[in-house]
């Protein structure tokens, strides 16, 4: 039972390059979410999706894209990597029932030098 | 909007002690109530919940009881042991007519237990 598969676990890049973490889940959510988390600032909500075809910005969208063409799969896309998108990244799936829980992956813990 | 807002960490507890995690929330509506764990280098996970007023989840021992008058969803442990040491994150779904929400968490509040 995979749950929500995040690949890779650990990144490094340079600034101004560009990258994609990949985010899948074999549990047909229909939802799925992308966090930051950051030493003092919690989790904090980047875009997230309601279903194929619908994807929506959170708190923190700037510097990233998402699309969302499958309901398995979230990927979220940098565009061009900056110091201070250096952080760990979570992915998240939950269905639309409003009192059911979010499952999440291991994160990928992202370094821009 | 809806917030969640937790007791500032690091909480550091000798082995045995009691602990308490403050948890209070702002939504709209009559929300659910989640208590996530992330232990180092993992992913975060359901500790516990509850999904109407008054009443309490619990898991592994610790407990929290869903308080719609004080708008608050306190986590408990009575006795905390060594491997209790991680992230505790609240958080709230909200339902609405026409579909339901993100959820919203707190900030999370760092637990260290010393043997």
């Amino acid at each position: 039972n995979a749950g929500v598969t995040q690949t890779p676990k650990f990144q490094v890049l340079k600034t101004g390059q560009s990258m994609t973490l990949q985010c899948a889940q074999d549990m047909n959510h229909e939802y799925m979410s992308w966090y930051r988390q950051d030493p003092g600032m919690g989790l904090r909500l980047i875009h997230y999706s309601v279903g194929a075809g619908i994807t929506d910005q959170g708190e923190v969208p700037n510097g990233y894209n998402v699309s969302r063409s499958t309901t398995e799969d979230f990927p979220l896309r940098l565009l061009s990597a900056a110091p201070s998108q250096t952080s760990v990244y979570f992915c998240a799936s939950s269905t639309q029932i409003w009192n059911t829980e979010a499952f999440f992956g291991q994160g990928t813990r992202l370094t821009v030098v | 909007g809806d917030s969640v807002t937790q007791m500032e960490g690091p909480v550091t507890l000798s082995e045995e002690a009691f602990l308490t995690i403050n948890c209070t929330y702002t939504a709209t509506g009559y929300p659910s109530l989640f208590w996530y764990v992330q232990y180092p280098g993992e992913g975060l996970q359901l500790l516990l919940k509850a999904t109407k007023a008054d009443d309490k989840g619990s898991n592994k021992g610790f407990e929290a009881t869903y308080r719609k008058e004080t708008t608050s969803f306190h986590l408990e442990k009575g006795s905390v042991q060594v491997s209790d040491s991680a992230v505790y994150f609240c958080a709230l779904r909200r339902g609405a007519s026409g579909g339901s929400y993100i959820p919203t968490f707190g900030r999370g509040t760092s637990l260290i237990v010393h043997p």
